[in-house]
């Protein structure tokens, strides 16, 4: 069974990179596409981008200047890197796994990410 | 941007009731392959959300046949019936044709 875990700093001061790391077990992240998806207080959610099999990468065009999404795959992790935060990145950052039939089939538990002075 | 329309934003249902969500998108969700990439997950409190149904009507491994997906070209429905407490949370259309976007949610409550 696939498992994903998000780890990283759960407070980061504007104008800083935030920074997630998501491990995966159970699975090889040399499969399927691996992305990261946020919620926002209020129930918002957004697509941040994924990074494929093959090492590729898809970013929401809103994010597209200030986002990296890249990947270990000795450890089978894989990294989200969002540059230049503002309060508005505050957020619960999940990773997860995108199946062939472009949904997220399997999500971590989340990490929440306070972007505060 | 593929912009999502969901409602209700809340629904109160009786535990064995059936209750309807609807989702709209601002534009066809029909791909060049000829698939419709729209998905229905459920946040339950405290958890993860999880996929509930795919494709429209496919309903993802393990998922009650309490839950059904219709629709087509722009507008879905998703129908949850015998509610149960298990049901209870907040859930999201989804599309995957272009780009991912979500519906802003549903909370289902119990009345």
């Amino acid at each position: 069974e696939v498992q994903l875990q998000e780890s990283g700093p759960g407070l980061v001061k504007p104008s800083q990179s935030l920074s997630l790391t998501c491990s995966v077990t159970g699975y090889s992240i040399t499969s399927n596409y691996w992305g990261w998806i946020r919620k926002f207080p209020g129930n918002k959610m957004e697509w941040m981008g994924y990074i494929s099999y093959s090492g590729s990468t898809s970013y929401n065009p809103s994010l597209k200047s200030r986002i990296s999404i890249t990947r270990d795959t000795s450890k089978n992790q894989f990294f989200l890197q969002l540059n230049s935060v503002t309060t508005e990145d505050t957020a619960t950052y999940y990773c997860a796994r995108f199946g062939t039939t472009r949904v997220m089939d399997a999500w971590g538990q989340g990490a929440s990410v306070t972007v505060s002075s | 941007d593929v912009v999502m329309t969901q409602t209700p934003v809340s629904l109160s249902v009786s535990l064995g009731g059936q209750v309807s969500i609807s989702c709209r998108s601002s534009q066809s969700l029909v791909h060049n392959n000829g698939n419709t990439y729209l998905s229905w997950y459920l946040q339950k409190p405290g958890q993860s959300p999880q996929l509930l149904i795919y494709k429209v009507s496919n309903r993802f491994s393990g998922i009650s046949d309490r839950f059904s997906g219709s629709g087509s070209g722009t507008d879905f429905t998703l129908k949850i019936s015998r509610v149960e407490p298990d049901d209870l949370g907040v859930y999201y259309c989804g599309q995957g044709t272009q780009y991912h976007t979500f519906g802003a949610g549903t909370k289902l409550e119990l009345k």
